[in-house]
């Protein structure tokens, strides 16, 4: 147990619909990760944030979105979905703005129907 | 193109044998760590190498971090069916807030 939690576990929509995944960090980490990871693309770094700021962006689409809140809980909102979003997506922690060292959630798999 | 290239892409040996799973960037990475994942789980962290020439034991697997810091190695002694699994590598750079993922290699193990 890496102390990272992702829910929901698993999450079915249809295209166009808009969902919510939730991330809270292990104890005392101030960064929060977001990857998505399907068969074909192997695991894309999305975005990171930092004590409540993004920090970091990387291949993350204009209909995502993410925030981290006061108690450093992080949300990825997804929205008009499409097929291709159908994936495992993940959620890491670490201590620092720069801390190499991530813990990942056990993840959310999407399905879009 | 993968800032990190993983091989080989696919490994299945029988249960005993050894194996070596390679990590090769023409990059510079300040520390580089190793995963595994099992199947609808999340990467699980097996060891983070920071300095050039590093040699990490962790039970039957030896990791290494090359001399110049651009790529790694993985070495399973005797391997067990426990070791299957998807291995990945990820490296950070100085000048990088993020991780850069190899696309894995995804290691079976045969009783």
């Amino acid at each position: 147990d890496s102390g990272v939690t992702q829910t929901p576990k698993h999450l079915i929509t249809a295209t166009g619909q808009r969902v919510t995944l939730r991330c809270s960090p292990r104890s005392g980490d101030l960064s929060v990760y977001w990857y998505q990871q399907s068969l074909d693309q192997g695991l894309q770094f999305l975005i990171q944030y930092y004590n409540g700021e993004e920090r970091a962006k990387g291949n993350i689409l204009e209909r995502f979105s993410a925030q981290q809140f006061p108690d450093l809980h992080s949300e990825l909102n997804l929205s008009s979905l499409e097929l291709g979003d159908s994936a495992l997506y993940f959620c890491a922690s670490s201590g620092g703005d720069r801390t190499d060292t991530q813990y990942f959630g056990p993840g959310t798999r999407l399905t879009v129907l | 193109t993968q800032l990190l290239e993983q091989s080989p892409q696919f490994l299945s040996i029988q249960e005993g044998e050894n194996l070596t799973v390679y990590c090769n960037s023409s990059s510079v990475f300040s520390s580089l760590q190793w995963y595994r994942q099992e199947p609808g789980e999340g990467p699980v962290l097996l060891v983070t190498v920071v300095t050039g020439g590093e040699v990490k034991k962790l039970k039957r697997l030896t990791f290494q971090f090359g001399d110049a810091r651009k790529d790694s190695s993985l070495h399973i002694t005797a391997a067990q069916p426990g070791d299957t699994g998807l291995y990945l590598c990820a490296g950070a750079r100085s000048n990088d807030y993020k991780l850069s993922f190899g696309a894995g290699t995804t290691v079976t193990v045969r009783a």
